[in-house]
């Protein structure tokens, strides 16, 4: 079972650079979400998709953009990439509403700017 | 002031000793907590999740929450060297779709 796949694993890109982090779930769940994982900040919500064609802010925004391509996949774009963008990026999918109904997610991607 | 503050670790114990991880809330109305573990390298997975006050327990790991001291805890009996992770509090308000993680506790368990 694949759960949630991000794509790619790692990357390093150059300041100013663009770049889309893919993530898929075969899990046919509602919910999307993209978190970034710092050191001693722990796991912030950057974006998150409640559903097919919606989209919303999370914590942390600015600098990023999202799209719900469809119920299995949602990206990740950075326009132009800054070292303050260094971090490691989740993605995460959630199912039907209910309090048991964990947050699933990928492996990560570590993405290094220079 | 942060909505889940979490010890950061790292945490080293003696394999088969008892692991208590802690986390504090700011906020009364919160209800829904989770812990999610994460090994090295890996995405955080659900471990347990409690709702309101009391206690939970799964096998070797029991979950407590006091809502008098807004206080959540995690508790690991006979640890094992497979238990070494970093440990993630979360809590998710009523209804919402949305969680808040604390900063995590990495935990190593050494033979």
């Amino acid at each position: 079972n694949a759960g949630v796949t991000q794509t790619p694993k790692f990357q390093v890109l150059k300041t100013g650079q663009s770049m889309t982090l893919q993530c898929a779930q075969d899990m046919n769940h509602n919910s999307m979400y993209w978190y970034r994982q710092d050191p001693g900040m722990g796991l912030r919500l950057i974006y998150y998709s409640a559903s097919e064609g919606t989209t919303d802010k999370g914590e942390v925004p600015n600098g990023y953009n999202v799209s719900r391509l469809n119920k299995r996949e949602f990206s990740l774009r950075l326009e132009s990439a800054a070292p303050s963008q260094t971090s490691v990026y989740f993605c995460a999918s959630r199912g039907r509403q209910g309090v048991g109904q964990p947050q699933h997610f990928g492996d990560g991607t570590r993405l290094s700017i220079l | 002031q942060k909505e889940v503050e979490q010890d950061p670790g790292p945490l080293s114990v003696p394999e088969g000793a008892i692991v208590s991880l802690n986390c504090t809330y700011s906020n009364s109305a919160f209800q829904y907590f989770m812990w999610y573990r994460q090994y090295s390298r890996k995405g955080p997975e659900l471990l347990m999740y409690t709702y309101s006050s009391g206690n939970k327990e799964d096998g070797r790991f029991t979950a407590q929450v006091d809502k008098s001291s807004k206080y959540i805890s995690l508790f690991i009996r006979d640890s094992q060297p497979s238990d070494s992770a970093t440990y993630l509090c979360a809590h998710r308000p009523g209804g919402g779709n949305k969680l808040t993680f604390g900063t995590g506790t990495q935990l190593k368990v050494e033979l």
